[in-house]
């Protein structure tokens, strides 16, 4: 059982918008930074977001981010068949005073 | 460009223990305001954070593991490690380093992981 409550899996065609929702709590999403990450199996986990809404170099604006409460959102804009993958959000827990990471969505284009 | 390589044994025998070396290229470890993190991932499952370290030697650690795991930082070699003691088949995972920042605010890069199995 993670820490973090991510849904399962979200669906969605080519072209189109998806969001990814994290639930947590004031210990953890609720004061601390929030980072996305998207992991193409058997790849290690690649950032997309970090410090809540910002893009690394290199990560188009089709990502973003947003938090709100004890809550963050991934969006994905455009969607294209590349962007199938499993994607977690991450933050710091100020209770556990460690990491901790959401369960994961798989996101299927078709 | 940083760059991080994690290496160690591929398989173990139940009860033994884990030590893993990730070394750091492209920059020093005794860069201000970075951790050096260690996450798993067992097959099928979500990531799990492990803990992490400073260059200065603070560390933090998960606390469903905290009392099998130690992570330590060597500046001389521009590396940091992970010991994990009695190991269980629970345990076997993709094991990655990766950094992030002072702040938690999200870990780049990382290493390509590597797969720890425990078997007897």
């Amino acid at each position: 059982q993670s820490v973090l409550t991510q849904p399962p899996s979200v669906f969605a065609a080519p072209g189109q918008k998806v969001t990814i929702s994290c639930f947590g709590s004031n210990s953890n999403i609720g004061n601390n930074y929030v980072s996305w990450y998207q992991q193409i199996p058997g790849t290690a986990p690649k950032l997309l977001i970090y410090d809540h809404n910002k893009r690394p170099s290199g990560i188009p604006d089709r990502f973003s981010g947003s938090k709100s409460g004890t809550s963050a959102t991934l969006g994905i804009t455009g969607l294209q068949t590349g962007d199938e993958a499993d994607y977690y959000c991450a933050t710091w827990d100020s209770s556990l005073n460690a990491g901790v990471f959401g369960g994961g969505t798989k996101l299927t284009v078709l | 460009q940083w760059e991080l390589q994690e290496s160690g044994p591929g398989l173990l025998k139940p009860s033994e223990t884990l030590s893993l070396t990730c070394t750091v290229s492209g920059g020093s470890i005794t860069s201000n305001n970075y951790f050096w993190g260690w996450i798993r991932q067992p097959p099928g499952k979500a990531l799990e954070c492990i803990g992490g370290v400073s260059y200065s030697g603070s560390t933090y650690y998960n606390p469903s593991l905290k009392s099998r795991v130690t992570i330590s930082a060597d500046t001389s070699k521009n590396h940091f490690s992970l010991k994990l003691t009695s190991m269980t088949a629970a345990d076997t995972a993709v094991y990655y380093c990766a950094r992030h920042s002072g702040w938690f605010g999200g870990y780049d890069p990382w290493g390509q992981g590597t797969l720890v199995t425990v078997s007897s």
